[in-house]
């Protein structure tokens, strides 16, 4: 168990619908980091958080947003989905903001878009 | 051409064989290479992490780090069933905590 939790695990839903997924990081980890996992892409970084602020930007979509809250958790939201964004979507966390850090990834949230 | 390539596989061997796991990578900036080890249906799993060239053993684990070849690569020895999983490496510039993934490539322990 590294620490991190992600709800819910599983999320069915459908094109055009908005949905958001929660990851509470490990205790004192202050960077949350997104990632989306799909077949065809592999592991794909989306964005990183850092004690509440943005702090990189990967490969989001605009459809996509994401925000850390004061408590530390993070939430990732996916709006007008399609088909293409069927995936694993994982949340990480570490405790530093830049250099040689340690990322531990949550169990994942599996979306389904049908 | 990806910035890290690893074969898929999967790579099918028996139990107690040495097992090589390897990334190339064409971004002469990378300075940090892990590996992670991913079990169906679960997250990616700190595997191990290396600065630079050289070799890191850690258990019946090594990761290799050839800078100059732009390559890296996890042996893993005496292989058991319950190392059977997808392995990616990962890879970072120095000053920076995002990682570039490789795809992964799917390992299977028989016994």
């Amino acid at each position: 168990d590294s620490g991190v939790t992600q709800t819910p695990k599983h999320l069915i839903t459908a094109t055009g619908q908005r949905v958001t997924l929660r990851c509470s990081p490990r205790s004192g980890d202050l960077s949350v980091y997104w990632y989306q996992q799909s077949l065809d892409q592999g592991l794909q970084f989306l964005i990183q958080y850092y004690n509440g602020e943005e702090r990189a930007k990967g490969n989001i979509l605009e459809r996509f947003s994401a925000q850390q809250f004061p408590d530390l958790h993070s939430e990732l939201n996916l709006s007008s989905l399609e088909l293409g964004d069927s995936a694993l979507y994982f949340c990480a966390s570490s405790g530093g903001l830049a250099g040689a850090d340690t990322q531990y990834f949550g169990p994942g949230t599996r979306l389904t878009v049908l | 051409q990806k910035e890290v390539e690893q074969d898929p596989g999967p790579l099918s061997v028996p139990e107690g064989a040495i097992v090589s796991l390897n990334c190339t990578y064409s971004n002469s900036a990378f300075q940090y290479f892990m590996w992670y080890r991913q079990y169906s249906r679960k997250g990616p799993e700190l595997l191990m992490y290396t600065y630079s060239s050289g070799n890191k053993e850690d258990g019946r684990f090594t990761a290799q780090v050839d800078k100059s070849s732009k390559y890296i690569s996890l042996f893993i020895r005496d292989s058991q069933p319950s190392d059977s999983a997808t392995y990616l490496c990962a890879m970072t510039p120095g000053g920076s905590y995002i990682p570039t993934f490789g795809r992964g490539t799917s390992l299977i322990v028989h016994p």
